[in-house]
């Protein structure tokens, strides 16, 4: 069964602090994409990584930081925590595009809701 | 900006009813793509579109990709309680790897 883990569900953290949020995947995928889930504004891309250490900027990416060091896991860090970080936080990955621009499945992790206070 | 836009936000009906759910864009997507969430989980694919005026059918579930490839509708008969969560449009546009772009999302509630 293939799956996507996050390093926490639940995440109280204080305004100021440096935060890690660990994703692994077990998929042997290229892509990870790590996102921000608000309500009714849907998915909203930070940032995303097509190979170990390669990463590129979403839509969002003031504020935070990705590292990619091994192809099945990839870190969001937030240098310093602000309270409109306050959200859940998803990572996805999946294979590469294929031909003639037919996207394949990305698999999420589960979620961290992240506080700060 | 907002590249793709969902409607409705929420809905609530009674179970037996049908329902539609639209998704539109002024971008052409070279393929689409229908998630479902349910709380306190990640979305899970429910169907990939690709082809201009495609419809696919999951069980009661219909997707339709329009002829110009800027939109797409999910189309339920007969919803069930089982049927309520948050579902996800998201379309990749031309050129863009494997990056989406996602709707803002309807929450759909199906009262027993």
């Amino acid at each position: 069964d293939v799956k996507v883990t996050q390093s926490s569900r639940y995440l109280v953290k204080r305004t100021g602090e440096k935060v890690f949020l660990e994703c692994v995947q077990d998929m042997d995928h290229e892509n990870m994409f790590w996102y921000r889930q608000d309500p009714g504004l849907g998915l909203r891309l930070i940032y995303f990584s097509y190979d170990v250490k390669m990463k590129e900027k979403g839509d969002i990416p003031e504020g935070y930081s990705v590292s990619r060091e091994k192809k099945e896991r990839f870190s969001l860090i937030l240098e310093s925590a602000s309270t409109n970080q306050t959200s859940m936080y998803l990572c996805a990955s999946s294979p590469p595009a294929g031909l003639a621009g037919i996207i394949y499945e990305q698999y999420f992790g589960p979620g961290t809701r992240l506080t700060v206070t | 900006t907002q590249l793709l836009e969902q409607s409705p936000q929420f809905l609530s009906i009674q179970e037996g009813e049908n329902l539609t759910v639209y998704c539109n864009s002024s971008s052409v997507f070279s393929s689409l793509q229908w998630y479902r969430q349910e709380p306190g989980e990640g979305p899970v694919l429910l169907v990939t579109v690709v082809t201009g005026g495609e419809v696919k059918k999951l069980k009661r579930l219909t997707f339709q990709f329009g002829d110009a490839r800027k939109d797409s509708s999910l189309h339920i008969t007969a919803a069930q309680p089982g049927d309520t969560g948050l579902y996800l449009c998201a379309g990749r546009i031309y050129n863009q790897g494997g990056k989406l772009i996602f709707g803002q999302g309807t929450e759909l509630s199906v009262k027993p």
